[in-house]
């Protein structure tokens, strides 16, 4: 069966430094990835999308990578801020044209100051 | 983006009543969905709210449990019907763009006791 695989761990990384958060996926072939952010009690954020004909996106602070023969997308924060500790969910789709999404259970990110 | 807001923002409801949750949208929108996202699970979709016509489901959900009401571009209701503990969840209407973007309200946070 088609499935997401985030890191469930928490990841903690000092400020400044840059975050490194992975999705994986296994029995799927998405026409487009998302990555979101979602803060305790609120609604998903949307970030970045990259589709499956891009190797990498960037916005800001944010990089996206999307690896279809690795099956892997990993989501960069560069010179992490406290104010980026969050949840952070991939979601792919596999048709283009389709709202679908299968989302990942997400990775907490924490930056300490 | 657009700007989007839910009612009631939580509830605590009794095992066999039923609970309608509203999305309202500052603009008109064609595509609007409605996810559920289950205490540690990730979120998934349980039907598109389709304008001028019945909602369709995801596999698993159905229209007697969780009818769907989308009378204009900038509204739609979910009703979780017959509730038991098991539908404790949050509840997040979405809105999609046509370059495949995704905008979440801030959930509806669902206790059945």
């Amino acid at each position: 069966s088609q499935k997401i695989e985030q890191n469930s761990e928490a990841l903690n990384i000092q400020e400044g430094k840059t975050a490194t958060l992975t999705c994986n996926y296994t029995n799927y072939s998405p026409a487009y990835l998302q990555w979101y952010r979602q803060d305790p009690g609120r609604g998903p954020v949307f970030l970045l999308l990259i589709r499956e004909n891009e190797k990498e996106k960037r916005k800001e602070r944010l990089k996206v990578t999307f690896d279809t023969t690795l099956k892997q997308s990993l989501f960069h924060i560069t010179a992490s801020q406290p104010a980026d500790s969050a949840t952070y969910l991939c979601a792919l789709a596999g048709t283009s044209g389709t709202y679908n999404y299968i989302f990942g259970t997400g990775t907490r990110l924490k930056v300490l100051a | 983006s657009a700007v989007i807001s839910q009612k009631p923002s939580r509830d605590i409801c009794q095992r066999g009543t039923s609970l309608t949750i509203q999305c309202q949208v500052d603009s008109q929108v064609t595509m609007m969905f409605w996810y559920r996202q289950q205490p540690g699970q990730s979120l998934t979709l349980i039907a598109t709210a389709n304008q001028g016509s019945e909602a369709t489901y995801e596999s698993g959900f159905v229209i007697d449990k969780f009818p769907i009401s989308r009378p204009n571009l900038t509204f739609s209701t979910l009703t979780v019907s017959n509730m038991s503990p098991e539908d404790s969840s949050i509840y997040l209407c979405s809105v999609g763009t046509t370059s495949y973007e995704q905008y979440f309200g801030p959930g509806t946070r669902l206790t059945v006791t």
